[in-house]
């Protein structure tokens, strides 16, 4: 059972543009969500990471919205730029430094 | 830097092999965990640790072992390689003191099994 569901399975985005990736979780009890990023040959990296207490944050061109009621977070990457193209995974995990739970990932590139 | 450390980039073993895939990081982290990464999939955990000789199964230990005798090592091994266990293997690790969530990965190790 998929207990983080992430979507789109790729994007494809215009330099400047918005990249928008959704994920929506079932486990209430989940304390933490990160996003991390993978480019090729590497493995993922942390990018940003939100609490249930706040419903923003922002790090430079990289946003987190999160919706505790609907269960649903979302990262958007503003002025989308071609270093930007790799594999975004959203993640949950329900104590400190407990196991994560991925979604299945989203392939974005950004297109020059 | 936090540096975590897998033994190969790529592996080619044959069906029925035991293989073992070696991870080591080097900031005295408490916490390191074993994903593989299948397209479409996303990371699934297979095992973790939170100490020395300490070992908990993941979503997906089916067809795994894991090994930490020393806290900056940790292996994964199958017992019996399989096709279906052809994938990416990604090791991480976290400090586990409360202080911080995040995990560092390693490179990753990609597994053929033929």
């Amino acid at each position: 059972q998929q207990q983080v569901k992430q979507s789109p399975q790729s994007l494809i985005v215009q330099k400047g543009g918005i990249s928008i990736i959704n994920c929506a979780y079932e486990n209430t009890a989940f304390d933490y969500f990160p996003w991390y990023q993978q480019f090729p040959g590497k493995g993922p990296a942390l990018l940003i990471a939100i609490r249930p207490d706040v419903s923003e944050k922002k790090e430079g061109r990289f946003t987190i919205s999160f919706n505790k009621s609907a269960k649903q977070f979302s990262l958007h990457i503003m002025d989308s730029q071609p270093g930007d193209s790799a594999t975004y995974f959203c993640a949950a995990s329900k104590y400190q430094g407990g196991k994560l739970i991925f979604g299945q990932g989203t392939e974005l590139s950004v297109k020059p | 830097d936090v540096k975590v450390t897998q033994s190969s980039r790529y592996l080619v073993k044959r069906t029925g092999e035991k293989v073992f895939l070696e991870c080591v990081q080097d900031m005295d982290h408490e916490n390191m965990f074993w994903y593989r990464q299948d397209p479409g999939l996303g990371l699934r955990l297979i095992y973790f640790s939170y100490d020395v000789k300490m070992k908990e199964k993941g979503d997906i230990p089916e067809g795994y072992s894991v090994s930490r005798e020393k806290k900056e090592r940790f292996s994964l091994i199958l017992e019996s390689a399989s096709t279906n266990q052809t994938s990416m293997y990604l090791c991480a690790s976290s400090l586990g003191d409360g202080s911080s969530y995040e995990q560092y990965f390693g490179p990753g190790t990609r597994l053929t099994v033929t």
